[in-house]
């Protein structure tokens, strides 16, 4: 069964820093893109950022280039994301998602719980 | 990019068929074959039910299909169901590898 599990969530000050990561199970971790997806607080879903399978390529949402990076440690089956310069719209849960790219659109065919970041003075 | 665009709402008596729609540009919905959709129950994680446009995963019910023309794609639930009642979310990568979401449809079945 597949299994992604998120940490790291927590409540930050405006301008502060934050990694989540995501432990994966339950399928060979090394072979499928994977990527971020947030959720403010009774809102849609937005796209964050995607990586390929060996960490090489990475996709990012234009308005979050520059603060967030994604990134991934194949021997750990672990995906994380560093987050700089937290805004209070930043506030959301963050979604560990893996990407099943058998054809063209990727879908998210599996999702985490989520973990809650909260930024606030 | 601007965030595609879909009515905030629908609602259809149980048996009956809906359709939520999701609008984009050439530069993504109407210049790939790169949409799926999402249902989301309350406090529950989203979950795929259309991917390349109209392709269903496994184990998802064959009352859900998907079909785009031009620059907006559709989702139609047929044989609506009371389990139905979620928000649906359409996506669609662009060209640039970004990927959009709709902003969301919440579907009540009456």
């Amino acid at each position: 069964e597949v299994q992604l599990v998120e940490s790291g969530g927590t409540l930050v000050q405006p301008g502060g820093s934050l990694r989540l990561s995501c432990a994966a199970s339950g399928f060979t971790f090394s072979n499928f893109w994977m990527g971020w997806v947030r959720q403010a607080p009774g809102k849609g879903l937005e796209w964050v950022a995607n990586i390929n399978e060996d960490g090489g390529v990475e996709y990012y949402l234009d308005s979050l280039r520059g603060r967030i990076t994604i990134s991934r440690d194949n021997a750990k089956n672990s995906l994380f994301v560093q987050m700089n310069s937290l805004r209070g719209e930043d506030t959301a849960v963050y979604y560990c998602v893996r990407l099943d790219c058998r054809g063209p659109s990727c879908p998210f065919d599996s999702w985490g719980q989520g973990t809650l970041v909260t930024v606030s003075s | 990019q601007s965030a595609l665009t879909q009515p905030a709402s629908v609602s259809g008596s149980p048996g009956q068929s809906i359709t939520i729609s999701c609008t984009g540009t050439s530069s993504d919905i109407g210049g790939y074959n790169y949409v799926s959709w999402y249902q989301q129950h309350p406090g529950k994680v989203p979950k795929v039910m259309i991917y390349d446009v109209s392709e269903r995963p496994s184990g998802v019910s064959n009352r859900f299909s998907g079909s785009k023309s031009g620059n907006t794609a559709s989702l139609t639930i047929s044989g609506l169901q009371a389990e139905d009642e979620a928000h649906y979310y359409c996506s669609s990568y662009t060209g640039s590898n970004i990927l959009l979401f709709g902003g969301g449809t919440k579907l009540t079945v009456l």
